[in-house]
């Protein structure tokens, strides 16, 4: 069964609004998760790594006031993406690794910006 | 940057082996190499990781080379639903656990009848 769980799975948005993007770990307790990106016809980009309890790191450019990540619980963790704007537009996925060996991905939000 | 190189696109007939190559040169001793494969509009599924030594699951066969210098993803029977983009990524950060997943552009896999 899935070990985590994306929400939505698509948002449709209007340009200068904010949307908030949902990763659950559903059998255990992440630490850590991470954000990655997709654009049409591309590979995923690493955004960020979202720590609980702590503020996540971006990598390099990687607007973090623009892509608020809050991982305030062991099983969830928001990325908000403020201010929208048309090239945010894309494919967002998280990431979760579970204790042996195993990193499972989120099913992914297609967000669109009009 | 990504350390693995894959072919652009592959493809396979139904029912036949597929072997998808990748070159990580650059890897660490202690760095782990992973295969994940993306279907269109989904999230990428886990297929199988090893060190050095071959690994083999219920979805795919690992082959490294004695110097894990490159490995060969094998799906045995091809089917339709193995079409998707292929991903070979190392684990940077060392180990088995965290660290950061680099994605390549991937091996675009198309099965046909």
């Amino acid at each position: 069964g899935a070990v985590v769980s994306q929400h939505p799975s698509r948002v449709i948005c209007k340009s200068g609004t904010s949307v908030k993007i949902e990763c659950r770990s559903l059998d255990f307790q992440a630490t850590t998760m991470f954000w990655y990106r997709q654009f049409p016809k591309q590979s995923l980009m690493l955004m960020a790594t979202s720590n609980e309890g702590s503020k996540a790191t971006y990598e390099q450019g990687v607007e973090k006031d623009k892509f608020l990540i809050n991982h305030a619980s062991l099983t969830l963790s928001t990325l908000t993406v403020t201010s929208a704007h048309p090239e945010d537009s894309s494919f967002y996925i998280c990431r979760i690794d579970t204790m042996n060996t195993e990193a499972f991905f989120g099913q992914g939000t297609r967000l669109t910006v009009v | 940057d990504a350390k693995t190189t894959q072919p652009p696109s592959m493809d396979c007939a139904e029912g036949r082996a597929a072997n998808l190559p990748c070159n990580h040169s650059t890897i660490s001793g202690n760095e782990y190499v992973y295969w994940y494969r993306q279907i269109h509009s989904q999230g990428p599924q886990y297929i199988i990781h090893g060190l050095k030594n071959n690994e083999t699951n219920e979805m795919a066969s690992l082959i490294i080379t004695e110097d894990r210098k490159s490995s060969t993803l094998i799906l045995p029977h091809a089917t339709l639903r193995d079409t998707a983009v292929y991903y070979c990524i190392v684990r940077v950060g060392g180990g088995n656990q965290g660290g950061k997943l680099i994605f390549g552009q991937g091996t675009e896999l198309s099965v046909k009848p």
